[in-house]
């Protein structure tokens, strides 16, 4: 079966820091995805990044980078020069090519960015 | 603007009432969910479909239909709520490649007393 874990309910950083959310997943599935999103407190969900499991390199996308350790089933989202609307709650999410195309989503982690 | 559209955006329900959230997609995606989110559980899937005429269970599929008849549009019905049933659900849509993240609707806070 599929499982996403996000460990840390809420954190804080300071703006301009960096900040890493951690996220581990177990499946035994050898091809899936992994994604983050962003959830503001308007409720929205925003797609930020995506990572392959047979991707050599680890995804960026502006200040976002994903951390992929593969042998340990992890995918922490690295946020550089952290800034004040970057608050959120963010989710991670894992969907495998096999079996029932499930795409499922882990507690979530609440960012708090400090001025 | 091209997206999906979730309606209604509130909703409160009387236990025992039966009602159905719309979502419609313009984006031609194949994959269609539906997420209940609530409060330190994170998202939980409830139905899904992988294209018209196809659906399967999620996580909590209890209490809810869907169907999909055509590739545009993914209902949600509440065939008899309950108060277990308050939440906010989601309706998102994607393409069916490993790779591809979801673009959400809105979102429904449901009530129901």
């Amino acid at each position: 079966a599929q499982k996403i874990t996000q460990t840390q309910p809420g954190m804080f950083v300071q703006e301009k820091e960096a900040v890493t959310l951690d996220c581990t997943y177990d499946t035994s599935d050898p091809s899936y995805g992994l994604f983050w999103y962003k959830q503001p407190s308007s409720g929205e969900m925003i797609f930020l990044i995506y990572q392959g499991s047979y991707d050599q390199q680890n995804a960026t996308e502006g200040r976002y980078s994903l951390n992929f350790q593969k042998a340990r089933k992890s995918a922490n989202l690295v946020i550089s020069a952290s800034q004040l609307g970057d608050s959120a709650m963010y989710f991670c999410a894992m969907s495998v090519t096999s079996g029932t195309y499930k795409y499922i989503f882990g507690t979530g982690t609440r960012l708090k960015v400090l001025a | 603007n091209a997206g999906v559209t979730q309606t209604p955006k509130f909703q409160v329900l009387k236990t025992g009432q039966s009602m159905t959230l719309q979502c419609a997609q313009d984006m031609n995606h194949e994959y269609m969910s539906w997420y209940r989110q609530d409060p330190g559980m994170g998202l939980r899937l409830i139905h899904y479909s992988v294209g018209a005429g196809i659906t399967d269970q999620g996580e909590v599929p209890n209490g809810y239909n869907v169907s999909r008849s055509t590739t545009e549009d993914f209902p949600l019905r509440l065939l008899s709520a309950a108060p277990s049933q308050t939440s906010v659900y989601f309706c998102a849509s994607r393409w069916n490649l490993l790779h591809y993240g979801y673009t959400f609707g809105s979102g429904t806070r449901l009530t129901v007393v």
